[in-house]
């Protein structure tokens, strides 16, 4: 099974700042390496496939990078309705699996 | 606009089966994969099964291998997930997701409780 490790659990920062989140794989993953963002209550959405690609309607100030086993989410710039749990997900490899999470919350 | 409707949640015994229903609509249903994805109280995302886009292939999470069955009917754009044999720790919201690509996870309903407890 491939482990996904995201880091750090927690990020507190302030409107405005760069958030960067990270996540690690255990093997391989290529570029198929997607990130979502869960509110509380809400069902989750799609940010990022493939690394790097934003879904549709995603603003341009997240963005994804990486390839292989570590990979990033930068938010350049956060907005208020960015304040929520940010999750990566690979499927190179059976088991689908998801990291455990980042929160990112207003300090 | 794609929309995901699940339903089928409740309280169920231990040892106890369910069957969740996802009904699609906005979307061409026999060209993407589908998956459902729990989340226990509190907790993680998990990826439970997918199921590919003309049903030939199905895939499980070893924690429900055996116990639970994934399918889909093209004429009722549904996906269904037959769950056997239920745990506590299969208490969670369940999630039907639909691909756009792969086996990603791009459209998401708003998710059906299932509590398993006596």
């Amino acid at each position: 099974e491939t482990v996904l490790t995201q880091s750090p659990a927690t990020l507190s920062l302030s409107p405005g700042e760069r958030a960067t989140l990270s996540c690690r794989a255990s093997q391989s993953v290529s570029s198929y390496l997607a990130w979502y963002q869960q509110k509380p209550g809400q069902a989750p959405r799609l940010l990022i496939d493939v690394a790097s690609d934003r879904a549709t309607g995603i603003p341009a100030r997240f963005s994804g990078s990486g390839s292989g086993t570590d990979f990033t989410l930068t938010i350049s710039s956060l907005e208020p309705e960015d304040f929520a749990i940010y999750y990566c997900q690979q499927r190179a490899n059976w088991p689908l699996t998801f990291g455990g999470g980042t929160k990112v919350e207003i300090k | 606009e794609v929309q995901l409707e699940e339903s089928g949640g409740t309280l169920v015994q231990p040892g106890g089966s369910l069957r969740l229903s996802c009904v699609t609509s906005g979307i061409s249903f026999s060209r993407f994969a589908m998956s459902w994805v729990r989340q226990a109280p509190g907790k993680g995302l998990e990826w439970v099964s997918s199921i590919s886009g003309g049903a030939d292939n199905t895939y499980y999470t070893d924690s429900v291998r055996g116990r639970f069955s994934i399918s889909r009917d093209h004429s009722k754009n549904t996906l269904y997930l037959q769950m056997d044999s239920l745990g506590a720790s299969d208490t969670a919201i369940y999630y039907c997701t639909m691909s756009s690509a792969g086996y990603n996870c791009a459209d998401w309903g708003r998710g059906t409780l299932v509590t398993v407890a006596s």
